[in-house]
């Protein structure tokens, strides 16, 4: 069974201040795919990034990375410089695969308040 | 890229009606269909799979004569909440599986 773990229910910063938000995965799975979703008040839920477990490479976008070890199944997701319009609920997610039909299994999110 | 529309964004009923909620992806054929649910303050559960002509899947714990899935074409998936009473008040989002995952944007249930 696959399962997520945002052990951070919330955090709060002040802007401009650096903020890293956990997730650990369990999956039996060798292919299997990482997820970071944004959802603001509004619902909406905004896609960040997907990574394979093939593919250990940090990421970098922005404001925004990711660190990915399989050697301790986390795929944690940090914001540099934070501002006030990143302020939201943060969801980790996997799936076991990529194909039609695979469920994706989210963890329980992390609220970031971001303060000016 | 792929985008699923989701209507109505937001509705209110009274307590023993029911209400449908529609998912239709624009621009691509959408075999399979996620329904989650989401209570405030909580994370998105998976509440069934719904697949295009056959019946839907739905997960532990989730009343199928409650939560009815239909997906009769490629692009359009509803779930209709029946006898909705206040405990069913939540965020329901749909999402496509199709090159990843693809989500509509929402519709949030009040029943009073």
């Amino acid at each position: 069974a696959q399962k997520v773990t945002q052990a951070q229910t919330e955090i709060s910063v002040v802007e401009k201040e650096d903020v890293t938000l956990d997730c650990v995965y369990e999956t039996r799975d060798t292919t299997y795919y990482l997820f970071w979703y944004k959802q603001p008040p509004s619902g909406e839920l905004v896609f960040l990034i997907r990574r394979n477990s093939f593919d250990e490479q940090n990421e970098i976008s922005g404001r925004y990375s990711w660190n990915f070890q399989k050697s301790t199944s986390s795929f944690n997701f940090t914001i540099t410089a934070s501002q006030v319009v990143d302020s939201a609920v943060y969801f980790c997610a996997l799936s076991e695969a990529f194909t039609s039909g695979s469920r994706l299994t989210f963890g329980e999110g992390t609220q970031l308040t971001v303060n000016p | 890229g792929a985008v699923v529309s989701q209507h109505p964004s937001w509705v209110i009923c009274k307590s023993g009606t029911s209400v449908k909620i529609e998912c239709r992806s624009l621009d691509f054929q959408a075999t399979t269909m996620f329904w989650y649910r989401q209570f405030p303050k909580q994370s998105l559960m998976l509440m069934a799979t719904s697949n295009e002509g056959s019946k839907a899947t739905y997960e532990q714990g989730v009343e199928k004569d409650k939560f009815l899935i239909n997906h009769a074409s490629l692009t359009l998936s509803t779930l209709t909440v029946t006898s909705a009473h206040p405990e069913d008040s939540s965020f329901y989002i749909c999402s496509a599986s199709v090159n990843g995952y693809t989500f509509g944007s929402g519709t949030r249930l009040t029943v009073v």
